[in-house]
């Protein structure tokens, strides 16, 4: 069984530039949720999508988008980068049946700097 | 606004003593709680979570005791080994579609 993995590792961009960060679920899981953790601070709540529909979202601008495609695998783009949007971005992904969520799984994360 | 909050950001303890981590929080309608441990460049793996039925949770060296009158939980590890250091965070599910609010986390270190 395959865990969660995103890419890339590492990104730098400069400030106004977009980027686009990819998540893989794990195998069979349905639904996924992207956090940013900032430096010295716990995740925060992006979005998360189900069955590729958005399910909810945090406290983050329009510019923050996303996409889930048929094989449950998961974009997160950001638009006009802001020096704050430096931070660990982390997929995690999970099987969420009639509300009813199960452990969610997480990536190792994608470090983006913007500089 | 911070609904989960970790307020040491350390925590130092010798091999084979005990870690006590804390979590508050603020929102009663959190019903569910977890904690999670997370290595430098890796992501956070699930470590033990409870019920807010519950107030005690164990899995082996792990408990988790909840205090919903005060809003409390505290996670015990018991012996502290070294492969323990990591960053513990704790968090709350917010929905049935289990969204996490995390605490700002806390580095444990344990020493020989």
């Amino acid at each position: 069984e395959t865990g969660v993995t995103q890419s890339p590792t590492h990104l730098i961009k400069t400030r106004g530039q977009q980027v686009t960060l990819r998540c893989s679920s794990q195998s069979g899981h349905n639904t996924v949720s992207w956090y940013q953790q900032a430096l010295g601070q716990g995740p925060q709540f992006i979005f998360q999508y189900y069955r590729e529909e958005e399910n909810g979202r945090g406290n983050f601008p329009p510019r923050f988008s996303g996409l889930q495609f048929p094989n449950y695998s998961s974009e997160l783009n950001v638009n006009a980068l802001e020096l704050d949007d430096s931070a660990l971005y982390l997929c995690a992904s999970s099987s969420v049946e009639a509300g009813e969520f199960n452990e969610q799984f997480f990536g190792p994360g994608t470090r983006l700097t913007v500089l | 606004d911070q609904q989960v909050k970790q307020n040491s950001p350390s925590l130092s303890v010798q091999e084979g003593r005990i870690s006590i981590l804390n979590c508050d929080y603020t929102n009663s309608m959190f019903d569910y709680f977890l904690w999670y441990k997370k290595y430098p460049a890796e992501g956070p793996t699930f470590l033990i979570s409870i019920s807010s039925i519950k107030d005690k949770n164990e899995d082996g060296r792990f408990t988790v005791f909840l205090n919903k009158s005060v809003k409390h939980l505290s996670l015990h590890i018991v012996p502290s080994q070294p492969g323990d250091s990591a960053v513990y965070f704790c968090a709350a599910v917010s929905d049935s579609w289990g969204k996490l609010q995390f605490g700002a986390g806390t580095q444990v270190v344990v020493t020989p």
